[in-house]
This record gives structure tokens, C-alpha cells and sequence, in this order.
């Protein structure tokens, strides 16, 4: 199971900017990166997922160098409401993903 | 559309006590699984199930039971609750066993006295 490191905690401000980055050092050939976005009394919430190179959605972007050892959650602009816990999961199934403890990200006003 | 939803929201047992968290979703997924949530902490894998008829364990197992006779439904099971499992639970499914995202259900928090 490929293990992943994360800051604990951000903080922000709003119209910034935020970039998250995630270790994983022994991610595996068929392994992706999957990253949640979790607020208080709520189930996580799928941000984004990739394999290599660049993802990006409507909500945010993924950045994944050529040897997939770390990624980077991008967040455009943040608002007060992104403030959340962000997890970063490799694997290549999901019963073989791991949340870890997340990165507390803050977002002031 | 309903999504995942758990039920109930809220529950207090005494030690001992035996119960069921009902989870269930609308969007025919086939690969279904529960977390535990304890403060400070990220979600640890109960179980999962990757289809009606056939679960398998996870992380933390130990202390409860699920089974999967439809493909709506995964209830989990605590046999005699005791006081480390107070804990926030949450369901979710996904279109497939591989890493396709999952969509989770607001969560049960269970305390036990």
C-alpha cells in the first residue's frame, strides 16, 4: 500500500491561490491519486483523480511530475467555503486506499 | 436522487448492546464500503463489498459484521458494542472495484457508554 505524506495544516487567504502538495514515494505502476475534500459533519467529496501529467476540472487542478512521486492539489481563488480537510489517496483500488490524517486547510477572510 | 444515505444519524448504545447502521444508494453501484471516522484522524476501511453476495474485510474489521444481499444495501453490524467504538461512521459506493471515485453518505456518530 503506497503510503502518503501531506502538510497537516494551511492556512490561506481569500483570492489566493492554494497548492497542496502530497509525498508518495513507493506508489505503485497502476496506482492513480485521488484527492477528497471533507467539511465538519460531512462525508469526504471527490475533488479530482489522475495517473501523470496535469488533471484539471472545475474545481481544481492536479499536478503530477514524470515520476509520480508527489502530486499537487491546486485550488484557484479560495473562498472562505474551501476552508476543509483535503486527502490525498494512492491506489489502485479502493478498498487498497488510505486516507491519512488530511491537511487542515484555512481559509481567512 | 438520493445518493448514499445512512441511517440513523445519530446513536447512543450501551456497552454490550448490539446494532445495525443501514446504508443505502440509489445509483446501482456495485462496490460499497464502510469507514470509521475518530477525532483528529483521517477514515479507516470496516469493510467492503464489490458486489450482492460478496464482502471481504479491511483495515480495522474486528468487532463488526456486514453482508450484502442486494445490490442497494450494506448494513454493518456491531455484535456487542464496546466503548472504542464510539466513533463517526460513514458509507460509500462507487460505479466499480477499481479506483473509481466514491460517494460518501453523511455519516452515522455512534456513541457508546
Amino acid at each position: 500500500l503506497a503510503k502518503t505524506t501531506q502538510p497537516i495544516s494551511m492556512d490561506s487567504y481569500e483570492g489566493q491561490e492554494v497548492n497542496i502538495t502530497c509525498s508518495h514515494n513507493n506508489i505503485a505502476t497502476n496506482d492513480y491519486i485521488t484527492w477528497y475534500q471533507q467539511f465538519p459533519s460531512q462525508g469526504p467529496r471527490f475533488i479530482i483523480q489522475g495517473y501523470k501529467t496535469k488533471v484539471t476540472n472545475e474545481v481544481a487542478s492536479l499536478f503530477i511530475p514524470a515520476d509520480r512521486k508527489s502530486s499537487t492539489l491546486s485550488l484557484p481563488r479560495v473562498s472562505l467555503s474551501d476552508t476543509a480537510v483535503y486527502y490525498c489517496l494512492v491506489g489502485g483500488n479502493n478498498n487498497d486506499m488510505r486516507f491519512g490524517a488530511g491537511t487542515r486547510l484555512t481559509v481567512k477572510p | 436522487n438520493a445518493g448514499v444515505t445512512q441511517t440513523p444519524k445519530f446513536q447512543v448504545l450501551k456497552t454490550g448492546q448490539s446494532m445495525t447502521l443501514q446504508c443505502a444508494q440509489d445509483m446501482n453501484h456495485e462496490y460499497m464500503s464502510w469507514y470509521r471516522q475518530d477525532p483528529g484522524m483521517g477514515l479507516r476501511l470496516i469493510h467492503y463489498s464489490v458486489g450482492a453476495g460478496i464482502t471481504d474485510q479491511g483495515e480495522v474489521p474486528n468487532g463488526y459484521n456486514v453482508s450484502r444481499s442486494t445490490t442497494e444495501d450494506f448494513p454493518l453490524r456491531l455484535l456487542s458494542a464496546a466503548p472504542s467504538q464510539t466513533s463517526v461512521y460513514f458509507c460509500a459506493s462507487s460505479s466499480g472495484t477499481g479506483y473509481q471515485p466514491q460517494h460518501f453518505g453523511d455519516g452515522t456518530r455512534l456513541s457508546i457508554l
